[in-house]
């Protein structure tokens, strides 16, 4: 089983500030994993696909980058919305689990 | 993307059948894409449980596989999850979700979702 630990579990920044969200996968996955942000009392919401693309509709503020078993999500200025669980999932092996997620605050 | 509209029970007894159903609308589920339950608890997150590729192909979670059942429907275009002998465990909000295939690569991610349905086990 391919493990995913995504850190911090909390960030708390200002707006307009930059994040920064990691996820380390316990296997190389590649570039096969996915991020996504889910807000309070929704559905997910896919935000990256392949480590770096982005998914329809997302604005390019949102940036993923990474390969093998360290990858980035990077929001590069907040704004109050973006407050949100974000999660990653890897790609490469079924059932494609996700990271236990971290909480943005602003 | 397309929308996806869950429908289904939000109490389930134990040992009983949990049913949902997922019609998919804007597009079609004959496409090439993979079709998805995930579940969510606040003890063990999200999870992928099952999978149905277009063509009939499925995965499931192992730990759940002997309980689980997805299916299409193409006529009516929507597929269901079944699971059988639930227990407290189960308690969880499920959802569907569409698992997108792109030129590059099959699937990709979960691009559409349905709204969600907790299911609670209890007596």
């Amino acid at each position: 089983e391919i493990v995913l630990t995504q850190s911090p579990a909390t960030l708390s920044l200002s707006p307009g500030e930059r994040a920064t969200l990691s996820c380390r996968a316990s296997h190389s996955i590649n570039t096969y994993v996915a991020w996504y942000q889910q807000k309070p009392g929704q559905a997910p919401r896919l935000l990256i696909y392949d480590a770096s693309s982005r998914a329809t509709g997302i604005p390019p503020r949102f940036t993923g980058s990474g390969s093998g078993t360290d990858f980035s999500l990077t929001i590069s200025s907040l704004e109050p919305e973006d407050v949100a669980v974000y999660y990653c999932q890897q790609r490469t092996t079924w059932p494609y689990n996700f990271g236990q997620g971290t909480k943005l605050e602003i | 993307q397309v929308h996806l509209q869950q429908s289904g029970p939000g109490l389930v007894r134990p040992s009983g059948t949990l049913s949902l159903t997922c019609v998919v609308s804007d597009g079609s589920i004959t496409t090439n894409n993979w079709w998805t339950w995930l579940r969510q608890s606040p003890g063990k997150g999200l999870e992928s449980i099952a999978e149905i590729y277009h063509d009939g192909v499925t995965n499931y979670d192992p730990s759940l596989r002997s309980r689980l059942t997805i299916s299409l429907d193409k006529s009516k275009n929507q597929f269901s999850l079944r699971l059988t002998s639930v227990t407290a465990a189960d308690t969880a909000v499920y959802y569907c979700a569409r698992d997108f295939c792109s030129d590059m690569n099959c699937p990709e991610g979960l691009d559409s979702w349905g709204q969600g349905t907790l299911v609670t086990v209890s007596s």
